[in-house]
């Protein structure tokens, strides 16, 4: 089956810029998505067909795509941005498929 | 501003059926923009997709699940549902439902989720 692979964690200090990748063979021909979760809420979507941000979300979040991989840039962390990030996208079959989340810490 | 709410029992023992509604406000689940779904989230685990359902009913499963998910969609009601049949401990979760716009778009609206605990 289809997977895409993000690390486990990331960290950085308030400020800095933190990025997540997000790697997956049918990338290049298939939108990645992008949530943030807090505990004990609901995901929320941050990006949106690779690039796109939703109203309401920061500037400082932003994503990327190159070949199988995508990213996730937050730039000026903020200790609020401490979360678990997930991405999102489908195979050719138009199966919904998510990362298994990176944990980023704010040190 | 578009609201799912998510309903259903806690506690479901084993080789049951869990049931759970999705009541959308603040929008129709008619409209033809968007398919409705379910995810879940096992304890300190990450997302797995469950399925989705269109207004008209079209419904698209996970292969890995598909044997064992019926959703179904009460237009009347503005409500859509999952059943997941012969449940195990491996099904116990935080289900949540959430909107989709489009067939291969991302989740713009989601429930705040439910926990399901399969126990005897």
């Amino acid at each position: 089956s289809y997977e895409l692979t993000q690390p486990p964690s990331v960290s950085v200090s308030p400020g800095q810029t933190a990025r997540i990748t997000c790697s997956g063979d049918a990338l290049p021909k298939q939108y990645a998505y992008w949530y943030q979760q807090k505990p004990g809420q609901a995901p929320v979507l941050v990006i949106y067909k690779d690039s796109e941000r939703p109203s309401g979300i920061p500037e400082r979040f932003s994503g990327s795509s190159s070949g199988t991989t995508v990213t996730l840039t937050i730039s000026g962390v903020q200790a609020e941005d401490e979360a678990d990030y997930y991405c999102q996208s489908a195979d050719s079959s138009g199966t919904v498929v998510f990362g298994g989340g990176t944990k980023l810490t704010v040190l | 501003q578009v609201q799912l709410q998510e309903s259903g029992p806690g506690l479901v023992k084993p080789s049951q059926t869990l049931s759970l509604t999705c009541t959308v406000s603040g929008g129709s689940i008619s409209s033809g923009d968007y398919y409705w779904s379910w995810i879940r989230q096992p304890p300190g685990k990450g997302l797995e997709w469950i399925g989705y359902i269109y207004y008209s009913g079209s419904t698209y499963y996970n292969p890995s699940l598909k044997s064992r998910v019926t959703i179904s969609v009460d237009t009347s009601k503005n409500q859509f549902s999952l059943k997941l049949s012969s449940v195990t401990a491996a099904d116990t979760a935080v289900y949540y439902c959430a909107r989709r716009l489009g067939a291969a778009a991302g989740f713009d609206y989601w429930g705040q989720g439910t926990l399901v605990t399969v126990s005897s």
